[in-house]
């Protein structure tokens, strides 16, 4: 199976720091995303690359950018962190079919 | 564009009772469609999946037929567990593109 590793599990900035949430995966998938996930709206994707150095907005990409110099990298970047960017954060990769997801990025903006 | 729909939860079943959660779908073509389980304090994980009209999909009891004419992937399972307590997602991949889209999420709770 694939395995999608997040850098860090729980996460506390303050207001206005630039965050960077680290995502790898250990197959060759071309496919990764990043969405987020909130109360009574489920998973909202934010951005997703279908090969390096692309990348494409998902449905609520602002406020965030993101990175993908090598293929088994996928970083998402908060330039200015504010509190309604608080959130469980969850990066994804995809083959052909299904998507392999990591376990999360509990974030708080205070 | 695509978009999901789910039933709403939290849905509280005994154990060994009948499980159905609901989930709709507007797509344009032919979707792939899944299934994801969230387990307390985990990532998502493929449940079951279906990639054509009248597929059916299963996975540890769990099952789900993909409907084109209703354009329904209700999710059923005959007799839950404690530990199917989790959060359900449905989700559809439009075969032109390879992003998901979820539903909201069903949080079920099964109690003894």
């Amino acid at each position: 199976d694939v395995k999608v590793t997040q850098s860090s599990r729980y996460l506390v900035k303050r207001t206005g720091e630039k965050v960077f949430l680290e995502c790898v995966q250990d197959m060759d998938h071309e496919n990764m995303f990043w969405y987020r996930q909130d109360p009574g709206l489920g998973l909202r994707l934010i951005y997703f690359s279908y090969d390096v150095k692309m990348k494409e907005k998902g449905d609520i990409p602002e406020g965030y950018s993101v990175s993908r110099e090598k293929k088994e990298r996928f970083s998402l970047i908060l330039e200015s962190a504010s509190t309604n960017q608080t959130s469980m954060y969850l990066c994804a990769a995809r083959g052909r079919t299904e998507a392999f997801f990591g376990q999360g990025t509990r974030l708080t903006v205070v | 564009g695509n978009s999901v729909t789910q039933m709403e939860g939290p849905v509280t079943l005994s154990e060994e009772a009948f499980l159905t959660i609901n989930c709709t779908y507007t797509a344009t073509g032919y979707p792939s469609l899944f299934w994801y389980v969230q387990y307390p304090g985990e990532g998502l994980q493929l449940l079951l999946k279906a990639t054509k009209a009248d597929d059916k999909g299963s996975n540890k009891g769990f099952e789900a037929t993909y409907r084109k004419e209703t354009t329904s992937f209700h999710l059923e399972k005959g007799s839950v567990q404690v530990s199917d307590s989790a959060v359900y997602f449905c989700a559809l991949s439009d075969p032109a593109a390879s992003k998901l889209t979820f539903g909201t999420g069903t949080r079920l709770q099964v109690t003894l």
